[in-house]
């Protein structure tokens, strides 16, 4: 099993681009999650999907970030203009029932931006 | 949601064994205690979860407090691989938008000595 996929794995950008993350979850879990942990902290829910319907995206900065999940597989968080507050790293996880609490989240590696 | 106290850190020496201390007195009867690690450079991972009893697998045992106020994560032998940051999370159960959710505090690090 590959776990969960993500890439790039770094992306250095200067402030005001845009800037895209792409994450694969395990074949079959249908529950997929955005985190974003800033240094030193634990990470932080940004959008939880459940197949391609965003149940939870309160956290999400709407004005300037987006997410999709088409067809309830890959999916893509996407920030436009990156701001230099945004610098963190970004993490991809999925479960095979996000609401059932007895299955475990498996996380990517995460993607770390640098915005300068 | 309900809230997790952990030290900000720890230390150990290899092959002895290690306990994590948990507070978290505003648990609601239903409730999962989760326990996640994150190596360096790398996305958090599973590694035990309990509601009432205690709990062992491979990697740890959980020991959980008779009124569920508090818990300890138990790492009988540690070695210099489980050098992390251990998160302890309560997973609500509800229902609702934060359903199953998992909420990550600060966690503890813990370092271990060769």
């Amino acid at each position: 099993e590959a776990g969960v996929v993500q890439s790039p794995r770094y992306k250095i950008i200067e402030k005001k681009q845009p800037v895209a993350f792409w994450c694969n979850p395990i074949s079959g879990h249908n529950t997929l999650y955005w985190y974003r942990q800033n240094l030193g902290q634990g990470p932080e829910l940004l959008i939880r999907y459940e197949n391609e319907e965003a149940v939870d995206d309160s956290q999400l900065p709407k004005d300037r970030f987006s997410a999709e999940r088409l067809k309830g597989v890959d999916s893509t968080l996407k920030i436009q203009p990156a701001e230099l507050g945004d610098s963190a790293v970004y993490l991809c996880a999925s479960s095979l029932n996000g609401a059932a609490t007895h299955y475990g989240y498996t996380f990517g590696s995460g993607t770390r931006l640098t915005v300068v | 949601d309900a809230k997790t106290t952990q030290p900000n850190s720890m230390e150990s020496n290899e092959e002895e064994p290690v306990h994590l201390p948990c507070n978290h007195s505003t648990i609601s009867g239903t409730d999962y205690i989760h326990w996640y690690r994150q190596l360096p450079s790398q996305g958090p991972e599973y590694v035990i979860h309990g509601l009432t009893s205690n709990v062992n697998n491979r990697m740890a045992s959980l020991a959980i407090a008779e009124d569920r106020k508090s818990s300890t994560l138990i790492l009988h032998r540690a070695t210099l691989r489980d050098a992390a940051v251990y998160y302890c999370i309560l997973r609500d159960n509800t229902g609702g938008t934060s359903y199953g959710k998992l909420t990550f505090g600060q966690g503890t690090i813990l370092t271990v000595h060769p």
